[in-house]
């Protein structure tokens, strides 16, 4: 059964790089069957998909965090990983990674959610 | 897309039935429509998938329905453990772009 967990970084300063990695394990990352993503959810709020990766490579992100978001997968790890550039204190939050199973024409949730990290970003 | 929930915290004693809602701004299929709940401290769990099919696991006191821009989820008789916070939440099939629901809190009344 696939795990996910999530390392890094939990204080970051302002306007550095936030950077986060997923480690996968009870499966394969190497999968077109499954797509691979990242969820946020700032203190007392809602949660807010932050960019998902295709083992293809192709990436889909928020567009309010398009500017600053790059997600990628490093297969040899069976890793995936966030950067968030020029954070600020709006950025502090608990970040998610998830997964779940894709298939054309259809959408069949994220059903694996790593515990979550809290990142705080100050100075 | 935009998705919005009601009602605001809804307030239930156990073994009452809720009935909770998430409506698009735009007509959608039920294929790219889920349903999460969240409990403090814990990630969230996805609870339906296609608008109405439970996930693994999913007790059968929670069910889905809905269509268009109107979808509904279901808990037939409240547990003592379904007391959460329920988010929605659509994926765009061109763009592969996902999006929450606010949410709703589900409180012991």
């Amino acid at each position: 059964q696939l795990q996910l967990q999530e390392s890094g970084p939990r204080l970051v300063k302002p306007s550095e790089t936030l950077s986060l990695t997923c480690s996968v394990s009870g499966g394969s990352i190497r999968t077109t069957d499954y797509y691979w993503g990242w969820i946020r959810q700032s203190p007392g709020k809602g949660l807010e998909w932050i960019g998902s990766i295709y083992y293809s490579g192709s990436t889909s992100y928020n567009p309010s965090l398009r500017s600053r978001v790059t997600i990628s997968v490093d297969t040899s790890k069976s890793q995936f990983s966030l950067k968030l550039s020029s954070v600020t204190a709006a950025d502090t939050a608990v970040y998610y990674c998830a997964t779940g199973a894709r298939a054309p024409g259809y959408y069949y949730g994220m059903d694996v959610w790593g515990q979550g990290t809290t990142v705080t970003v100050s100075s | 897309i935009m998705l919005t929930q009601s009602p605001g915290p809804l307030s239930l004693s156990p073994g009452e039935g809720a009935t909770l809602s998430c409506r698009t701004n735009q007509t959608t299929s039920n294929s790219y429509l889920a349903w999460y709940q969240q409990k403090p401290g814990q990630a969230p769990r996805l609870l339906i998938y296609g608008a109405s099919r439970r996930a693994a696991g999913i007790p059968d006191r929670f069910s889905a329905s809905g269509s268009g821009t109107d979808f509904i989820l279901t808990i037939s008789r409240v547990e003592p453990e379904d007391f959460a916070v329920y988010y929605c939440q659509h994926c765009e099939s061109t763009s592969l772009m996902y999006t929450f629901g606010q949410g709703t809190k589900l409180e012991i009344k």
